[in-house]
């Protein structure tokens, strides 16, 4: 596609639900991540994958978050009995993996906890 | 501890001046540096970028300056236009730092008057 496109775009659980979220990055961008974006607050960094494999997920806050990336391609962040602390912008970015270009964003999944 | 920071949380510009937003950063191994902007309810879109070993870097209307030995950086815009009003976010990287995660300031909401 022509852009990193996310799903769905707006969701609302009630606190304790289990969410996924999904991104579909640039076509043969190799690198993906996720960034949480609170309210008020810069985007911060969340987990990132290299093809299918996750290097890096220093900066999911708590077990309950989880990222997949079977295939390479498309990514889902889950997030397990979600608490309202969850609320938040969830961004994903595709990159090509060249150093020095920069990394495309998706619109994000706007959660909210109730 | 943030590491990346915007300090002016907004900005109130005359269409035809300069915009001025600023960005300091506190971790040393940073060398790559981004400016993005976001409107409402859309991601956040690449604006310019500026590697270390450059001081300046200049797209159409907008101008990013580094100064190394500050942690400062800003961004020029001019002249401004009302289409340029939104969000503005710095970012800085490590290149090969083996996450490419982008380390995000709280933003600047930019607002330029008719």
């Amino acid at each position: 596609g022509a852009g990193v496109s996310q799903s769905p775009r707006y969701k609302v659980a009630k606190r304790g639900q289990d969410v996924a979220l999904r991104c579909d990055p640039i076509s043969g961008h190799v690198s993906l991540f996720w960034y949480q974006q609170a309210l008020g607050q810069g985007p911060e960094f969340l987990t990132y994958f290299q093809n299918e494999a996750q290097l890096d997920k220093s900066g999911l806050p708590s077990d309950r978050f989880f990222a997949e990336r079977p295939e390479g391609s498309v990514s889902t962040l889950k997030i397990q009995r979600t608490q309202q602390e969850d609320s938040a912008v969830y961004l994903c970015a595709s990159w090509r993996g060249l150093y020095q270009e920069t990394q495309y964003f998706g619109p994000g999944t706007r959660l909210l906890v109730l | 501890d943030q590491q990346v920071k915007q300090n002016s949380p907004s900005l109130s510009v005359q269409e035809g001046r300069i915009s001025i937003l600023n960005c300091d950063y506190t971790n040393s191994m940073f060398d790559y540096f981004l400016w993005y902007k976001k409107y409402p309810a859309e991601g956040p879109t690449f604006l310019i970028s500026i590697s270390s070993i450059k001081d300046k870097n200049e797209d159409g209307r907008f101008t990013v300056f580094l100064n190394k030995s500050a942690k400062h950086l800003s961004l020029h815009i001019v002249p401004s236009q009302p289409g340029d009003s939104a969000v503005y976010f710095c970012a800085a990287q490590i290149e090969g730092g083996g996450s490419e995660k982008l380390v995000f300031g709280k933003g600047t909401k930019l607002t330029v008057n008719p």
